[in-house]
């Protein structure tokens, strides 16, 4: 059982535009989400975080929105760039476990076409 | 701030050796680590949790007695597959929990490529 959902396993979208990658969870005791940018090869990126108190967090291009009611979140990149093509990794988590461990969907893949 | 390296970033070994794999967050103490694999086109998949100074919480699945983890100190967790086989081959990642107020933020190293002939 899933419990981090991308549906979308990629995204296209042209330079300079809105690129907004999405993001399910079915448990309801997660509290705090993190986007995390991955190249091939590579280590994940930390981008952003919400924490379920709130419902938008920014960061430069960068925006996190979270829909509690829905369990649902988003990513927004505005403008969109080449270099953010990548993997997005939305995952979470439940304050106070202790060992705060991340739950992740399976990626986006975001493609910038210039 | 917020680094975490990992060593090696890439490994080739011969099958029945083991391999030993670093990571350490270099700016910051880290009270807990955690082990992710990668498989192609795939998720991570968290293999376990290491919390300094006491044994590491190893995931439904996954080997303790094959992949050992260590975290000897509050910078430094090891990960090291014992006598590894082809189906070993993979890549590796760990991250660093690292505690800001409330809220905690895992960062990753850069990953190690296993291959195992």
């Amino acid at each position: 059982d899933q419990q981090v959902k991308q549906n979308s396993p990629s995204l296209s979208v042209q330079e300079g535009r809105i690129s907004i990658l999405n993001c399910d969870y079915t448990n309801s005791m997660f509290d705090y989400f993190l986007w995390y940018k991955k190249y091939p090869a590579e280590g994940p990126t930390f981008l952003i975080s919400i924490s379920s108190i709130k419902d938008k967090n920014e960061d430069g291009r960068f925006t996190v929105f979270l829909n509690k009611s829905a369990k649902h979140l988003s990513l927004h990149i505005v403008p969109s760039q080449p270099g953010d093509s990548a993997v997005y990794f939305c995952a979470a988590s439940v304050s106070g476990a202790g060992s705060y461990q991340l739950t992740f969907g399976k990626g986006t893949k975001l493609s910038v076409i210039p | 701030g917020a680094v975490v390296s990992q060593h090696p970033s890439w490994v080739i070994c011969k099958s029945g050796t083991s391999v030993k794999i670093e990571c350490r967050s270099l700016d910051f103490q880290a009270t807990t680590m955690f082990w992710y694999r990668q498989f192609p086109k795939q998720s991570l998949m968290l293999m376990a949790t290491s919390n300094e100074g006491s044994k590491a919480t190893y995931e439904q699945g996954v080997e303790k007695d094959k992949f050992l983890i260590n975290h000897a100190s509050l910078t430094l967790s090891t990960l090291t597959v014992t006598s590894a086989h082809p189906e070993d081959s993979s890549f590796y990642i760990c991250s660093a929990s690292r505690l800001a107020g409330n809220t905690d933020t895992q960062y990753f190293g850069p990953g190690t490529r296993l291959t195992v002939l």
